[in-house]
């Protein structure tokens, strides 16, 4: 059970806009740690898609955008694109753990 | 630019020890930055398993439960990992991935990862 909650799926059209949430508690998101986004497209390693909440590594599309407000974060994606068929994992640190913490992941599929 | 590469047995018997290494390329692992490791059972999420500094520090996620040990090998700039006493759990894609420290509010960001190496734990 990761200590980061997201839904396990999300589908959307190509066009529409969809968000993506994680879920956190004040030993996490709801302390002032930032949350990072990755996306790993199938059969790859996770890529860094979303840095300190809101900001684009170069190369990122801005269809990409981020947000965090309390114990939850945030990935929308708009003009959604059948290459953005992929699973998409949060990650921040925990103050309890001491350690890194990753979401469990959302598959999101274009219909 | 750096590059990662896991290496290892694909198969481990149950209460053997899980042995991986992760070569590095394009970087020195002693100038700076975090080597971790984190793995993927079939099908599920992302587990961070823990890190090695460039001065040879380590931090272990306290879920492994002391099973786990990660070094540096300087001389062939190569980390390590090593998980005791397997169970079919530990059946999953390990990758190491180069990732920077906590910075002021800014959690560890992985900026690097290797192409990941299922390893089975099965007899």
């Amino acid at each position: 059970q990761s200590v980061l909650t997201q839904p396990p799926s999300m589908s959307g059209a190509p066009g529409q806009r969809v968000t993506i949430s994680c879920t956190g508690n004040s030993s996490n998101i709801g302390t002032p740690y930032a949350v990072h986004w990755y996306q790993q497209l199938p059969g790859t390693a996770p890529k860094l898609l979303i840095y300190a909440n809101v900001n684009r590594p170069s190369g990122v599309p801005d269809r990409f955008s981020g947000s965090k407000s309390g114990t939850s974060a945030s990935l929308a994606i708009t003009g959604l694109q059948a290459e953005d068929e992929a699973d998409y994992y949060c990650q921040s640190y925990d103050i309890s753990l001491s350690g890194v913490v990753f979401g469990g992941g959302t598959k999101l599929t274009v219909l | 630019q750096v590059q990662l590469q896991e290496s290892g047995p694909g198969l481990v018997k149950p209460s053997e020890t899980l042995s991986l290494t992760c070569s590095v390329s394009g970087y020195s692992i002693t100038s700076g930055h975090y080597w971790g490791w984190i793995r993927q059972p079939p099908g599920k999420g992302l587990e961070y398993i823990g890190n090695v500094y460039h001065i040879g520090s380590t931090y272990y996620n306290p879920s492994l439960k002391g099973r786990v040990s990660i070094s540096l090998d300087k001389s062939k700039n190569q980390v390590s990992l090593k998980v005791t006493s397997v169970i079919d759990t530990d059946t999953a894609v390990y990758y190491c991935a180069r990732h920077s420290g906590v910075v002021g509010t800014i959690p560890p960001l992985f900026d690097s990862w290797g192409q990941g190496t299922l390893v089975i734990v099965s007899s």
